[in-house]
């Protein structure tokens, strides 16, 4: 079955360092993109990538990197600078065009040590 | 410039009632919209979605939901709850926005099922 891959699914980070959350998807969408959701606050867009080789940010990028190598992977690393990071991420991809719904994974929640 | 919002953060409902999630929007051409349910630390699933086609739209397990653009609203509706409903809803309008396609997130109803 198609769908959206996010791993690990619990992540505990140390003072000063960066971690990556992986995001991979097997349904050929042309678009990815990474959210944060903290409670009560629904979803905000991190970053998001319509090609690959190509993203932008979203409305938090800051403490956050991208990359997008291949169509199916779009990896998210939170850096050092991310002074609050403990969040639920997750990772959706949808077709171009604004009527196509995302897919979501089923996240990766991240915690300070 | 588009907005959603989700007019009840908690809703409550006896078992085999029915159910009713708000949400109203707000977007400056036709817009795209959406509900999605989630359970506890699983990912969004998508109940339904409204592009133009039909104001009443049908969704999975029973839910539905009715674009009224003259309230500028799409409700979600269910007949009669089930325990298995009881997760946070979202609603969600998309459209091009600059130059691409972005998707604005309500900021959630969480259900509650009374046995």
């Amino acid at each position: 079955d198609g769908g959206i891959t996010q791993s690990p699914k619990y992540l505990f980070r140390k003072e000063g360092q960066n971690v990556t959350l992986s995001c991979e998807q097997n349904l050929n969408h042309d678009a990815m993109y990474w959210y944060r959701q903290d409670p009560g606050q629904g979803l905000r867009l991190i970053y998001y990538s319509q090609i690959v080789n190509d993203f932008q940010k979203g409305d938090i990028a800051e403490g956050y990197s991208v990359s997008r190598e291949k169509k199916e992977s779009f990896p998210l690393t939170v850096t050092s600078a991310q002074k609050n990071p403990t969040a639920f991420y997750l990772c959706a991809s949808t077709m171009a065009g604004s009527d196509q719904p995302q897919h979501f994974g089923d996240g990766t929640r991240l915690s300070i040590l | 410039a588009q907005s959603v919002t989700q007019l009840d953060s908690h809703v409550s409902v006896s078992e085999g009632t029915p159910v009713l999630l708000r949400c109203n929007y707000s977007s400056s051409y036709s817009p795209s919209l959406f509900w999605y349910v989630q359970h506890p630390n699983k990912g969004l699933q998508l109940l339904l979605k409204y592009t133009s086609a039909a104001t009443l739209v049908k969704g999975i397990n029973g839910f539905e939901a009715e674009f009224k653009k003259s309230e500028t609203s799409f409700h979600l509706t269910k007949p009669s709850a089930h325990m298995s409903d009881a997760a946070e809803y979202f609603c969600v309008v998309s459209g091009f926005t600059s130059g691409t396609y972005k998707y604005i997130f309500g900021t959630g109803t969480r259900l509650k099922v009374l046995a």
